[in-house]
């Protein structure tokens, strides 16, 4: 099945830098890719779909960056600041169902 | 009303002892899901009901029972807990379909002594 692998673990970056994180996955039959974020204490909240053989995806404060060829996608916070802060999850749906295989998370701070 | 509730937040189980999680949604979902997150682990994906048919995974085939008595609610079920079985479990629903958003709980710990 679909493995995903996540990366950096961890992750620690000043306020107004930028803060990348990657995953790579297995499966070349893999169709809709997400990011997901989770502050403390709170819910998986979605930050962004994409769906496409290479695309980039522009959001509030972020980039989210997918290559089908390479079988990677990449979240790049632009600027980061300290509301950033959290633990960033990406996903990957193969199949039906909406089953999401997750990648192992990446715990960000951001320092004022 | 776009949550997903799950009740108990946290929950303190005995080894060999029953654990029932209850998971809620009133977004009329037809497919809700259950996952297990570790520390410093992906949550992983235990089980779903589509409508009222029951899919498991199949390395935790036998380790976790699920029902689903009408659209709203789910339940998780360990009938003996194990050390190994402390983690957050986190209950999702979406509606099928091949652009739809998944929404997750807040989750559950528990812990087993």
């Amino acid at each position: 099945g679909e493995q995903v692998e996540q990366r950096p673990p961890h992750l620690s970056v000043r306020e107004g830098d930028s803060a990348f994180i990657t995953c790579t996955y297995t499966d070349p039959n893999s169709y809709y890719f997400f990011w997901y974020k989770q502050e403390p204490g709170a819910s998986l909240q979605l930050l962004m779909k994409v769906f496409s053989s290479t695309e980039i995806n522009e959001g509030q404060g972020f980039t989210v960056l997918l290559n089908k060829k390479d079988k990677r996608l990449s979240l790049n916070l632009t600027a980061a600041h300290p509301g950033d802060s959290a633990a960033y999850f990406c996903a990957v749906r193969s199949g039906s169902f909406n089953k999401l295989t997750f990648g192992a998370g990446t715990r960000l701070a951001v320092c004022p | 009303d776009t949550t997903v509730k799950q009740n108990p937040r946290y929950k303190l189980a005995r080894v060999g002892k029953p654990v029932n999680l209850i998971c809620s949604q009133t977004m009329n979902h037809d497919t809700m899901y259950w996952y297990q997150k570790k520390p410093n682990q992906a949550p992983k994906l235990l089980l779903f009901y589509y409508d009222k048919i029951l899919n498991r995974e199949a390395d935790t085939f036998e380790k976790f029972q699920s029902s689903r008595p009408n659209n709203s609610f789910c339940s998780l079920y360990i009938g003996s807990a194990g050390l190994e079985y402390s983690a957050m479990y986190l209950c999702a629903s979406s509606r099928a379909g091949t652009n739809t958003e998944v929404f997750f709980g807040k989750g559950t710990r528990l812990t087993v002594v």
